[in-house]
């Protein structure tokens, strides 16, 4: 899963399998969180959002779980393809004056043929 | 189609020298931000901006200063690059207000010698 720190969690999956990615947030008060992904060379790239008022909310091949009770969530790739191979953030956005997004360190997701 | 430009993928500059990096946005949006990607420390926010002529520092703000003359444009400024500089930098903008996710550039890849 993802956290905070200097590694690089990778994540490596058989494609046409399921990829679950994990991260774990530390506001109990964030009230939106969002899934990028991030190509070698790219910029980040938005891929589903969820507001704290939902605990699912699907896109195309894609789900976003969130627990707020335990403060995490998850991203869910079904039928993992090669181009899915990149890194996955999650961000949060807190709430407070100043509030933005706050991103975690990512993860890779390496699909293998 | 919409996006965030930054005017350079690759940056080769030496220690001591000024440079800039250019970001430009054609979403009307409000904010705009810089943030720089090293391996396992994930995105960290450098400034940011909510308006024309605004700027508020970020996480990291020592040795950069940003420039937000026009609306569309945010540029991000080393005063005297330093090996320590050399990074992957991003551009990103959202609309002003709560629960907004971020349009990111393609990034530059600045590498200070």
């Amino acid at each position: 899963g993802e956290s905070v720190g200097l590694h690089l969690p990778t994540l490596s999956v058989q494609e046409g399998d399921n990829s679950i990615i994990n991260c774990a947030y530390s506001n109990s008060a964030s009230d939106y969180f969002i899934w990028y992904k991030q190509e070698s060379g790219k910029g980040p790239q938005f891929i589903i959002d969820i507001r704290s008022n939902m605990d699912k909310r699907q896109g195309q091949r894609v789900t976003v779980l969130l627990n707020k009770t335990v403060k995490h969530l998850s991203l869910q790739i079904a039928a993992t393809q090669p181009g899915d191979s990149a890194v996955y953030f999650c961000a949060e956005w807190g709430t407070g004056t100043a509030s933005k997004l706050t991103f975690g360190t990512g993860t890779r997701l390496q699909v293998t043929l | 189609d919409v996006k965030v430009t930054q005017s350079s993928r690759y940056l080769v500059k030496r220690t001591g020298e000024k440079v800039f990096l250019e970001c430009v946005q054609d979403m009307d949006h409000e904010n705009m931000f810089w943030y720089r990607q090293d391996p396992g420390l994930g995105l960290r926010l450098i400034y940011f901006s909510y308006d024309v002529k605004m700027k508020e520092k970020g996480d990291i703000p020592e040795g950069y200063s940003v420039s937000r003359e026009k609306k569309e444009r945010f540029s991000l400024i080393l005063e005297s690059a330093s090996t320590n500089q050399t990074s992957m930098y991003l551009c990103a903008s959202s609309l002003l207000g709560h629960l907004n996710g971020y349009t990111f550039g393609s990034g530059t890849r600045l590498t200070v010698v």
